[in-house]
């Protein structure tokens, strides 16, 4: 069965302090590893994903996420954050799409 | 070029109703999976339908049900509802050959009390 971890549900940041996002999965296959999006009042969207090549994705809005084989793991990066990234952020593997619980992120103007 | 589009946005019921949460896909895609999304979690996959079949589940009990159409809408079907069904029902689609990106919906928030 495919789980999916995410730690620190509820962060808190000022603008241009740096994020990061850690997710850690277990799943025995082909990996194809996604980061999506919920701003407030708004659908799900797809941040980036990684299916397979450079293991540094960059996704849209100046995120990124690295992929780590030997760690299982998938954390989400952003340099500086801004106040419109206020958003809920789920990590997701395989096409079944396994979530993770979610981060709640504020950033503080 | 619309996306995934959901119906109805709200939805309440009574225990022991059933209920059918409708969904059309993002033009060209012709796979649509369900979630289920409880306050506070990540989505939970319920299943997947492809050439109006299903063609993967997730654990969730019989009284979950869909349907696919010929022009790849989908309906998600609850049977004998619960309290604990009370969630926003997200729907995704897919292009062929790319089941594994998936573009969701606004989803519908059902109430069961």
């Amino acid at each position: 069965a495919q789980s999916v971890s995410q730690h620190n549900h509820h962060v808190i940041l000022s603008e241009a302090a740096s994020l990061e996002l850690g997710c850690n999965y277990s799943y025995g296959g082909t990996v194809n590893l996604f980061w999506y999006v919920q701003y407030p009042g708004q659908h799900l969207q797809l941040l980036l994903k990684y299916f397979s090549g450079d293991p540094l994705v960059k996704g849209i809005k100046g995120f990124e996420a690295e992929f780590i084989k030997s760690k299982f793991s998938f954390n989400l990066r952003k340099p500086s954050v801004q106040w419109s990234d206020t958003a809920e952020y789920f990590c997701a593997v395989r096409n079944r799409l396994a979530f993770g619980k979610g981060n709640q992120v504020v950033v503080i103007p | 070029d619309a996306g995934v589009t959901q119906s109805p946005t709200h939805l309440i019921k009574t225990r022991g109703q059933q209920v059918t949460l409708r969904c059309s896909p993002k033009s060209g895609h012709d796979t649509v999976s369900w979630y289920q999304q409880a306050l506070g979690q990540g989505p939970q996959f319920i299943f997947q339908y492809y050439e109006e079949e299903e063609r993967q589940r997730g654990n969730f009990p019989d009284r979950f049900s869909g349907h696919q159409f010929p022009n790849y809408s989908s309906e998600l079907n609850v049977n004998a509802l619960l309290l604990g069904d009370s969630a926003l029902y997200l729907c995704a689609s897919s292009s062929p050959g790319h089941s594994y990106e998936q573009y969701f919906g606004p989803g519908t928030r059902l109430t069961v009390t």
